[in-house]
């Protein structure tokens, strides 16, 4: 399967600043990347489908003008978090679709707290 | 609506069996995943089920019913590493995954 990374794998950030995480397909050229995340003992949730080159699709509920993705080519996406609060803490997993239709790996994990 | 149902958690003890089962409804079905998630950790891949019957992968196995909705992953001669939360998600009509909340197996010595 493909390799994904994220970066930074861990990052405490104060209330009201930003926050990037970076989301890098190290072997694969992959169209589609997905953000999700997940609170402690909870499910994932997806946050939004990103595509190469084009706007990205948020999930219901989720503030695009607040987590800003850009999907800036084929192996990287980023995903923006402004003006941080401390609900938003969370980790942030991305993942990215393979070559088949059912195929998605997904990168180690960004730990996000903002204090 | 869309939903995915298993258990919060299970306890099992070392060398023995566990079976997670995994209830689903969903706009069409594409298939089924299992993934296994330590803590802190992504979720890695175990099996893809889209056809029923049961798919046996080491000490790992997966099963599924399209007609009841159903699936499990039995795991045997379990050890302690096998100490995780499992994800249960199938893949909708328009083959996005839809995740359950996770079975969290505790493996006791």
């Amino acid at each position: 399967g493909a390799v994904v990374s994220q970066h930074p794998s861990w990052v405490i950030c104060k209330s009201g600043t930003s926050v990037k995480i970076e989301c890098r397909s190290l072997d694969f050229q992959a169209t589609t990347m997905f953000w999700y995340r997940q609170f402690p003992k909870q499910s994932l949730m997806l946050m939004a489908t990103s595509n190469e080159g084009s706007k990205a699709t948020y999930e219901q509920g989720v503030e695009k003008d607040k987590f800003l993705i850009n999907h800036a080519s084929l192996t990287l996406s980023t995903l923006t978090v402004t003006s941080a609060h401390p609900e938003d803490s969370s980790f942030y997993i991305c993942s990215l679709k393979g070559g088949l239709e059912y195929e998605q790996y997904f990168g180690p994990g960004t730990r996000l707290t903002v204090t | 609506g869309q939903n995915i149902d298993q258990p919060t958690e299970m306890t099992a003890t070392e060398g023995a069996i566990v079976q997670i089962n995994c209830t689903y409804q969903t706009s069409g079905f594409n298939g089924l995943f299992w993934y296994q998630q330590h803590a802190g950790e992504a979720p890695t891949f175990l099996s893809y089920n889209v056809l029923d019957g049961l798919e046996e992968k080491g000490r790992f196995s997966s099963f599924l019913s399209r007609s009841k909705g159903y699936s499990y992953l039995l795991l045997k001669e379990l050890q302690m590493k096998d100490s995780a939360s499992y994800l249960c998600a199938a893949l909708d009509s328009n083959y996005q995954l839809i995740w359950g909340a996770g079975t969290k197996l505790i493996i006791k010595p």
